[in-house]
């Protein structure tokens, strides 16, 4: 089976500085890799995705990596900003299996 | 122009009611879902559904169903509603046949059963 979990459960960051949100995984056959953004009262936005022939890729001030060694993936969010407070979910699936598996999420707080 | 719709947005009703909760997708996918989010925001697959198959999570009750009037819809019907169904209903599609895994989500109905 596959475990996807986030290792923090509340992420607090100043504005400006650089954010950094963890995810494990467990299954090695997981091929294909998702973040999401949630903010309050919405449903799930697609931010990045990532497959595992990659260990890099960015996008508009963010970046996902992927270590496939570790089973690990995260999403880095660059000069933080008040709209990207919302809890963000990883979410992963081997390419044959088209079911995602959610993480838990990680609540992003922006400090003023 | 709104691509994953739900409606209605909020529901409040008396355990052991029936309802029903509606999703329409403008995107021409071939796949639609429903997630519930319980008050710890994990998200939780219900069902996954296209025109050739309908995958359940085992772990839902038999008191809900989707129902699929064509491609663009996927209704979720919940019989002898209980206070442990209080939650928040996602419902998704993507291109699961383009090998293209990427769900785009409606907005949510926030179900509340007293």
């Amino acid at each position: 089976g596959e475990n996807v979990g986030l290792h923090l459960p509340t992420l607090s960051v100043q504005e400006g500085d650089n954010s950094i949100i963890n995810c494990a995984y467990s299954n090695s056959a997981s091929d294909y890799f998702i973040w999401y953004k949630q903010e309050s009262g919405k449903g799930p936005q697609f931010i990045i995705d990532i497959r595992s022939n990659m260990d890099k890729r960015q996008g508009q001030r963010v970046t996902v990596l992927l270590n496939k060694t570790v089973k690990h993936l995260s999403l880095q969010i660059a000069a933080t900003q008040p709209g990207d407070s919302a809890v963000y979910f990883c979410a992963a699936t081997p390419e044959s299996n088209y079911q995602l598996i959610w993480g838990a999420g990680t609540k992003l707080i922006i400090k003023p | 122009d709104t691509a994953v719709s739900q409606t209605p947005k909020y529901l409040v009703t008396q355990m052991g009611n029936d309802k029903s909760i509606k999703c329409e997708q403008n995107l021409g996918h071939d796949t639609m879902y429903w997630y519930k989010q319980d008050s710890k925001k994990f998200l939780k697959i219900m069902f996954s559904y296209n025109n050739k198959e309908l995958i359940i999570n085992e772990t839902v009750p038999n008191r809900f169903s989707p129902k699929s009037p064509d491609k663009a819809h996927l209704n979720l019907h919940i019989n002898s509603l209980e206070l442990g169904d209080s939650a928040v209903y996602f419902c998704a599609s993507s291109h699961r046949d383009r090998g293209q895994q990427t769900q785009y989500f409606g907005p949510g109905t926030r179900l509340l059963v007293l």
